[in-house]
């Protein structure tokens, strides 16, 4: 069972360019999240999806897109990168949409720096 | 704007200790309060929660402590073992927003041996 899987684990982009990292889950969740995590600040959270054909904003969503491909996907996409946008994005997806809370599951990370 | 405060951010404790990491909030509206694991390279993982209709929760050697009126909570690690070592996150939503957690700092938690 895989669980969360993320793709790519690294990559190194020049200011401007353009990626997208990729998600997808195995476990029928109908949640799914991206998260940043930096250094002293915690995950904040750029995107969500409560369900299949609805995305929402998060924390710190400037600079970035999402897609939400279909129940096992959502992918984030930086348009044009920029440095401050260094960082290392956590794919998470859980079962329960609100109003409940539960276990949020992770991927193992996909590790951006940003020339 | 960080609506969950951690400290410390880094922490050593030799083998045998008692770890605590302590956790502040400011929404009242929050009602849900998990502790999340995270080891080098890896995803964090869910490790202990608690709801505030209770002032603790113990699972093995993991506790939560809330104090509703104070608005903290904090983690004690019982018997700290060189397994421990790993980056602790607390968190905390509101039952209205589904699973949308805001995240405390961080704690950097090293047990020598």
């Amino acid at each position: 069972n895989a669980g969360v899987t993320q793709t790519p684990k690294f990559q190194v982009l020049k200011t401007g360019q353009s990626m997208t990292l990729q998600c997808a889950q195995d476990m029928n969740h109908n949640s799914m999240y991206w998260y940043r995590q930096d250094p002293g600040m915690g995950l904040r959270l750029i995107y969500y999806s409560a369900s299949e054909g609805t995305t929402d904003k998060g924390e710190v969503p400037n600079g970035y897109n999402v897609s939400r491909l279909n129940k096992r996907e959502f992918s984030l996409r930086l348009e044009s990168a920029a440095p401050s946008q260094t960082s290392v994005y956590f794919c998470a997806s859980n079962g329960i949409t609100s109003p409940n809370t539960g276990e949020l599951f992770f991927g193992e990370g996909s590790r951006l720096t940003v020339l | 704007q960080q609506q969950v405060k951690q400290s410390p951010q880094s922490l050593i404790v030799q083998k045998g200790g008692i770890s605590i990491i302590n956790c502040a909030y400011e929404n009242t509206a929050f009602d849900y309060f998990p502790w999340y694991q995270q080891f080098p390279g890896k995803g964090p993982a869910l490790l202990i929660a608690i709801r505030p209709d209770v002032s603790e929760k113990k699972e093995g050697r993991f506790t939560i402590s809330f104090n509703k009126s104070a608005k903290q909570f904090s983690l004690h690690i019982m018997d700290s073992q060189p397994g421990d070592s790993a980056t602790y996150f607390c968190a905390a939503s509101k039952e209205t927003s589904g699973s949308r957690l805001t995240f405390g700092e961080g704690t950097q938690l090293t047990v020598n041996p």
